[in-house]
């Protein structure tokens, strides 16, 4: 059974800092993993997908990794900015999509 | 492309009540579709699979008859909760896979949830 980890639970960094989320999963036999953006109350918004034969993602002032047999995935986003406050979801799609427990970041002007 | 829209956004029923939340697919066609269900402060668990033209597949847990899915066309599915009560009050959220729209085989599009209140 798959088991997604997400580490820090929450983290708080003024404006302009970069942030590290982690996600780590168990079973490396996936097909992509996704990282989610979730303000309060609202849906997801994906943000970027890595396909299983690759290794890294960018969009902007996001970029995530992902190291399939190190079960790890990082999703950086350089100088952050208040907007960027919200919770960030990464999960991981095998027979089925499974998520972690999310990051919330707060980031304070 | 490969939008997925829901409704209600939001409902308050009484308990005791049924309550139907719809899931669409607006530009493609969705074989398969996914309802998860969100509580606050958590992150998303899969409750089913939903196939067109056959029987849901509930994950273990689920009571299936507490949570009614019909997906009955390629476009829809139907989530219906029946005697609700407070404890399933909730954010449920629906997804389809895209297929020729998606980047990925397996990348599933989301809806924008539905907040169901049960007082």
């Amino acid at each position: 059974k798959q088991e997604v980890t997400q580490i820090p639970a929450a983290l708080s960094v003024p404006e302009g800092e970069n942030l590290v989320l982690n996600c780590s999963f168990t079973d490396s036999a996936i097909y992509n993993l996704q990282w989610f953006r979730q303000d309060p109350g609202k849906g997801l918004t994906s943000l970027l997908l890595i396909q299983s034969s690759q290794r890294e993602q960018t969009s902007g002032r996001l970029n995530a990794s992902l190291d399939k047999s190190s079960g790890r995935s990082t999703l950086y986003i350089a100088a952050s900015q208040p907007g960027d406050s919200a919770t960030y979801l990464c999960a991981a799609a095998g027979n089925k999509l499974t998520f972690g427990g999310g990051t919330r970041v707060l980031v304070k002007p | 492309g490969a939008v997925v829209s829901q409704h209600p956004s939001w409902v308050i029923c009484k308990s005791g009540t049924s309550v139907k939340i719809e899931c669409r697919s607006l530009d493609f066609q969705a074989t398969t579709m996914f309802w998860y269900r969100q509580f606050p402060k958590q992150s998303l668990m899969l409750m089913a699979t939903s196939n067109e033209g056959s029987k849901a597949t509930y994950e273990q847990g689920v009571e299936k008859d507490k949570f009614l899915i019909n997906h009955a066309s390629l476009t829809l599915s139907t989530l219906t909760v029946t005697s609700a009560h407070p404890e399933d009050s909730s954010f449920y959220i629906c997804s389809a896979y895209a297929g020729g729209l998606a980047r990925s085989s397996y990348e599933q599009y989301f809806g924008p949830g539905t907040r169901l209140t049960v007082t």
